[in-house]
């Protein structure tokens, strides 16, 4: 198992277009979750599945945030209409049940919105 | 809503000796506190964690102690190493597997 792998590792876009990120957890892991990173903070929770539904949101994820896990297993997390503001480092999460809050990270998405 | 709080953004510590990460919170419930260690350019890395109805949880150089009165939760790593130079963040997770974490403490080990 290769663990989390997240794809772009990077990403450059121009304000007010939209991108999409994916995400695919380790093979047996039911849980996926959303955190953002920005500078000098810690990683900030955006949204989380169990299987294919999406059980919790943050109010942090506006309208322009949208994520999907479809089958249960890889996620997308896509943001329309960019802003500078949503420059961060998106990081993508797994776990079981049996884990607890152990989760497991992959190495994120960095996006810049010039 | 639970706050996390590392007052502490940096620590430098010498080979050898015992590295001390602080953290406050806010709320007290039935619940879990975390340590998450980041190397950059990679993702949070699970370290160790405690449940608030332990005040104590060892994993071989790394200890978690809680004291529940101060609302405080430190991370004791001895010996520390040149390897653990890393950026280390608490967490709260209760309830639902939503994690609020502090805005890190970064540690470096000096050989």
């Amino acid at each position: 198992d290769t663990g989390v792998s997240q794809d772009p590792r990077h990403k450059i876009t121009k304000r007010g277009q939209n991108v999409t990120f994916r995400c695919d957890p380790i093979s047996e892991h039911n849980r996926l979750y959303w955190y953002r990173q920005t500078l000098g903070q810690g990683p900030e929770f955006l949204t989380y599945f169990q299987n294919e539904a999406q059980l919790e949101k943050s109010r942090l994820l506006s309208d322009r945030f949208s994520a999907e896990r479809p089958k249960g297993s890889f996620s997308t997390l896509e943001i329309q209409r960019t802003e500078q503001g949503d420059s961060a480092m998106y990081l993508c999460a797994s776990s079981s049940p049996g884990q607890g809050y152990g989760y497991t990270f992959g190495s994120g998405t960095r996006l810049t919105v010039v | 809503d639970q706050q996390v709080k590392q007052n502490s953004p940096s620590l430098s510590v010498q080979e050898g000796r015992i590295s001390i990460l602080n953290c406050d919170y806010t709320n007290s419930m039935f619940d879990y506190f975390l340590w998450y260690k980041k190397y950059p350019a990679e993702g949070p890395t699970f370290l160790i964690s405690i449940s608030s109805i332990k005040d104590k949880n060892e994993d071989g150089r790394f200890t978690v102690f809680l004291n529940k009165s101060a609302k405080h939760l430190s991370l004791h790593i001895v010996p520390s190493q040149p390897g653990d130079s890393a950026v280390y963040f608490c967490a709260h997770g209760a309830g639902s597997y939503q994690l609020t974490f502090g805005k890190g403490t970064k540690l470096s080990v000096i050989p």
